[in-house]
């Protein structure tokens, strides 16, 4: 069974649109993360959720919004797409603290055009 | 700036040789770890290290974490095409809210 796993795997969309990114873990783990990772394979966190606290990279701009409907999920949901929002997405969980150990799950890449 | 150096950013090698793989920062982490990256994947971690001085061996891999924690080594002996791939040091340190600080990765190859 995948530890953490994320719909869709590719996404190719306009620039301007609403698109949303699922992920779920089915590990039991309390914190769930987004990265996003650039071209160049840097790999930058994004949010870190669990059910007490949201934190935020201060970086990441208010189009970027995270969802979670339980502990199980948390769904990344971006408005008005840009061209620099193409890279791969990755969810991630941990048990509880981000020192835990983080199981990734595939990626999504986002590609905007 | 950059919080964590890595160094080299790619790495091509015959199989058997050795190679170590460097990541370097002018701050002090709490913890540093390793992942490896493969194509179309997302990166699986190698291993944890927390205290000053720590060396930890996984098979052909050994890992050292810094004295002063402000920075880490992985050393690969004998490699093989099976360890190519994209190594990922990872860090926390007081100011990232408990979140891991990725370097930028190096890209290993192994040809055979």
């Amino acid at each position: 069974d995948t530890a953490v796993s994320q719909t869709p795997k590719y996404l190719v969309t306009q620039m301007g649109n609403d698109k949303s990114i699922k992920c779920e873990q089915n590990l039991g783990h309390d914190t769930m993360y987004w990265y996003k990772q650039d071209s160049k394979k840097f790999l930058k966190i994004m949010f870190s959720y669990n059910n007490k606290e949201l934190i935020i990279n201060e970086t990441v701009p208010n189009r970027f919004s995270p969802k979670s409907p339980d502990k199980a999920h948390l769904n990344l949901h971006i408005n008005s797409l840009e061209l620099g929002d193409s890279a791969v997405y990755f969810c991630a969980s941990s048990q509880v603290h981000p020192s835990d150990t983080q199981y990734f799950g595939p990626g999504t890449r986002l590609t905007v055009l | 700036t950059q919080l964590l150096e890595q160094s080299p950013q790619f790495l091509s090698i015959q199989e058997g040789e050795n190679l170590t793989v460097y990541c370097n920062s002018s701050s002090v982490f709490s913890s540093l770890q390793w992942y490896r990256q493969e194509p179309g994947e997302g990166p699986v971690l190698l291993v944890t290290v927390v205290t000053g001085g720590e060396v930890k061996k996984l098979k052909r891999l050994t890992f050292q974490f810094g004295d002063a924690r402000k920075d880490s080594s992985l050393h690969i002996t004998a490699a093989q095409p099976g360890d190519t791939g994209l190594y990922l040091c990872a860090g926390q340190y007081r100011g990232s809210q408990g979140n891991l600080i990725f370097g930028k990765g190096t890209k290993l190859s192994v040809k055979p």
